[in-house]
């Protein structure tokens, strides 16, 4: 079975500020592991993956099989970026099935 | 980018009457579409996986009577809410991929009053 934990509901940061947010999960295999963003009002967007290893708004997230962890992080958080923020998992023997974390709402205070 | 569409985007029905929700890759051919149901302050719930001509695979716990998948292109998959009930009412929201990420359509509100 896949899990995905996000372990904070709220997020609350000043601007500039650096911001992490937590990611973990469980499966036996060789997962695939995303961010997705939901802005106010807005659908939910791809932000990054991990195979991509690229910085999408200044976010980066990097996949410690170790710790079995994604965590999301910005060095300087922008008002901007208050959203909610959902970690998934794709397993690679799910045929592209989503598991979703259960949200972090990021708020950037000014 | 992909674009995924979801029509409508809101509606309010009686109890007992059926709703259905179109689900459309607009600018792709999706393989696979997904439904799901998110309430209010909660993640997203995976409802069904439906793949292009083949029936669709239901979670557990989610009636497939109930809520009917028709995935008949490439393009479009439709969900059926048959006789909706207040409890049914949610917000529904599909997915498209043909590989990798999925994309999201914007969603459908449904009150069931």
């Amino acid at each position: 079975a896949q899990r995905v934990t996000q372990p904070e509901k709220l997020l609350s940061v000043f601007k500039g500020a650096p911001v992490e947010l937590k990611c973990n999960y469980s499966y036996s295999g060789s997962p695939e592991l995303f961010w997705y963003v939901q802005y106010s009002r807005q659908r939910l967007q791809l932000l990054l993956r991990h195979i991509s290893r690229e910085s999408i708004k200044g976010f980066t997230a990097d996949l410690n099989k170790g710790e079995t962890s994604f965590h999301l992080k910005k060095p300087f958080a922008q008002e901007e970026d208050s959203a909610m923020y959902y970690c998934a998992l794709s397993g690679d023997n799910a045929g592209n099935m989503l598991t979703f974390g259960g949200g972090t709402r990021l708020m950037v205070k000014p | 980018g992909a674009v995924v569409s979801q029509h409508p985007s809101r509606v309010i029905c009686k109890s007992g009457t059926s709703v259905k929700i179109e689900c459309r890759s607009l600018d792709f051919q999706a393989t696979t579409m997904f439904w799901y149901r998110q309430f209010p302050k909660q993640s997203l719930m995976l409802m069904a996986t439906s793949n292009e001509g083949s029936k669709a695979t239901y979670e557990q716990g989610v009636e497939k009577d109930k809520f009917l998948i028709n995935h008949a292109s490439l393009t479009l998959s439709t969900l059926t809410v048959t006789s909706a009930h207040p409890e049914d009412s949610s917000f529904y929201i599909c997915s498209a991929t043909t590989s990798g990420p999925q994309y999201f359509g914007p969603g459908t509100r449904l009150l069931v009053l």
